[in-house]
């Protein structure tokens, strides 16, 4: 069975700061894809990025960066000089052909002003 | 624009008056899901679709009903709703195949009383 934990319930942080947010998973699968998405306040579920199971480089996308360790089985996140803007609620997903999602509890950050 | 529209965002209702949530999506895609979220659990698969007439149990189906009469529509429903589906939906769409992400729409808060 596929399973996704993000043990961090809920993070404070104060803007500027970085901050990371972990994802472990389990799955037998070979092949698998591995997900963030964030729902700010407002409630609905954006797209941050997917990695395969076979590409274990790390990605920066602006103020966000990845870290995909297949031998801890870990998909970090970070957030590097956090804003307000950065609020919301993070899920870490797993899938291996789209028909079903896996999903960890998320976890809730707080960008303090 | 491209988008799953979910209607209505709000409902309340009491126990055991059959309800209808609908779904659209105007993506051409094949798979469509439900998935519901509650505090702590992160978001868990109802049902799914690979395409028109097929679809499948995911997680917690118990207490639902779907059908995929078209493509872009997957309705959700509730024949005998309880308080404890009392729940925030989403509805899902992707186009299939590995690793392809998943487009939610807005979300349908869900109390039943």
């Amino acid at each position: 069975a596929q399973k996704v934990t993000q043990a961090q319930t809920e993070i404070s942080v104060v803007e500027k700061e970085d901050v990371t947010l972990d994802c472990v998973y389990e799955t037998r699968d070979t092949t698998y894809y591995l997900f963030w998405y964030k729902q700010p306040p407002s409630g609905e579920l954006v797209f941050l990025i997917r990695r395969n199971s076979f590409d274990e480089q790390n990605e920066i996308s602006g103020r966000y960066s990845w870290n995909f360790q297949k031998s801890t089985s870990s998909f970090n996140f970070t957030i590097t000089a956090s804003q307000v803007v950065d609020s919301a609620v993070y899920f870490c997903a797993l899938t291996y052909y789209g028909q079903n999602f896996v999903f960890g509890p998320g976890t809730r950050l707080s960008v303090l002003p | 624009e491209a988008q799953v529209t979910q209607n209505p965002r709000y409902l309340i209702t009491v126990t055991g008056k059959k309800l209808t949530v609908t779904c659209s999506q105007n993506m051409n895609h094949e798979y469509m899901s439900w998935y519901r979220q509650d505090p702590g659990l992160g978001l868990r698969q109802i049902y799914y679709s690979m395409n028109v007439e097929v679809t499948d149990k995911g997680d917690v189906p118990e207490g639902y009903k779907v059908s995929r009469k078209e493509k872009r529509n997957f309705p959700l429903i509730l024949e005998s709703p309880s308080p404890n589906q009392t729940s925030l939906y989403f509805c899902a769409s992707n186009q299939g195949g590995l690793g392809t992400e998943a487009f939610f729409g807005q979300g349908t808060r869900l109390t039943v009383v």
